[in-house]
């Protein structure tokens, strides 16, 4: 597989239920990204890791708890969520690091479609 | 990030060039203009970047003024599958994502 996979791609949930995201890449980035797209709204960033170590997190509710065990891997745990946290999670990734060269750029997967019932 | 200005939607038909404008006109020295663009209910994906020069890929071409207040992004031969939210964005150069923010972009439609 190549660039950045999100699975699963559709989840329904129950406000009382426990599930996980995951995100995983491929093309040997340093950093990853997770961003929340609710309907007709901007993409929100929610957490930043860098070499594995989270750098950013953006005032996100602990019902939302990211863990990443290796450069390649990232994990959204739900737990206890809102009917306004449906939304399309995405996963980015990025190589870091480089100093002022401009080029930064994102590799974005798929999206997981998140349903909260 | 330098605040991006840009129109909520656009209408191009197939075949045509499409122009999408963006002004930063609070843009830094060393912040560089990145376009990413978004189909529905996919991921964002990069297109292009630049810092003064106009730029050129095989996706689009980046064509930005002298004073770095506007750039347009143009798609020479839109086709139907260009049809997407078009993002301009001018983040604080860090070396780093950190603080990059995706605005309202503009929706380019192109039509048959």
């Amino acid at each position: 597989e190549t660039g950045v996979t999100q699975t699963p791609r559709h989840l329904v949930m129950g406000m009382t239920n426990k599930k996980s995201l995951k995100c995983e890449q491929h093309l040997g980035h340093n950093a990853m990204y997770w961003y929340k797209q609710s309907a007709k709204k901007p993409l929100e960033l929610m957490f930043v890791y860098s070499l594995e170590e989270r750098v950013e997190n953006n005032s996100v509710p602990s019902r939302f708890s990211p863990e990443c065990p290796n450069s390649s891997h990232l994990f959204l745990h739900l737990h206890t969520l809102q009917p306004e946290d449906s939304a399309l999670y995405l996963c980015a990734s990025s190589q870091e690091g480089g100093g002022n060269s401009g080029a930064n750029v994102l590799t974005f997967g798929a999206g997981s479609r998140l349903t909260v019932l | 990030d330098a605040k991006t200005t840009q129109p909520p939607s656009m209408d191009c038909a197939e075949g045509r060039a499409a122009n999408l404008p963006c002004n930063h006109s609070t843009i830094s020295g060393n912040e560089y203009v990145y376009w990413y663009r978004q189909i529905h209910s996919q991921g964002p994906q990069y297109i292009i970047h630049g810092l003064k020069n106009n730029e050129t890929n095989e996706m689009a071409s980046l064509i930005i003024t002298e004073d770095r207040k506007s750039s347009t992004l143009i798609l020479p031969h839109a086709t139907l599958r260009d049809t997407a939210v078009y993002y301009c964005i001018a983040p604080p150069n860090l070396g780093s994502n950190y603080k990059l923010t995706f605005g309202k972009g503009t929706l380019l439609t192109v039509n048959p």
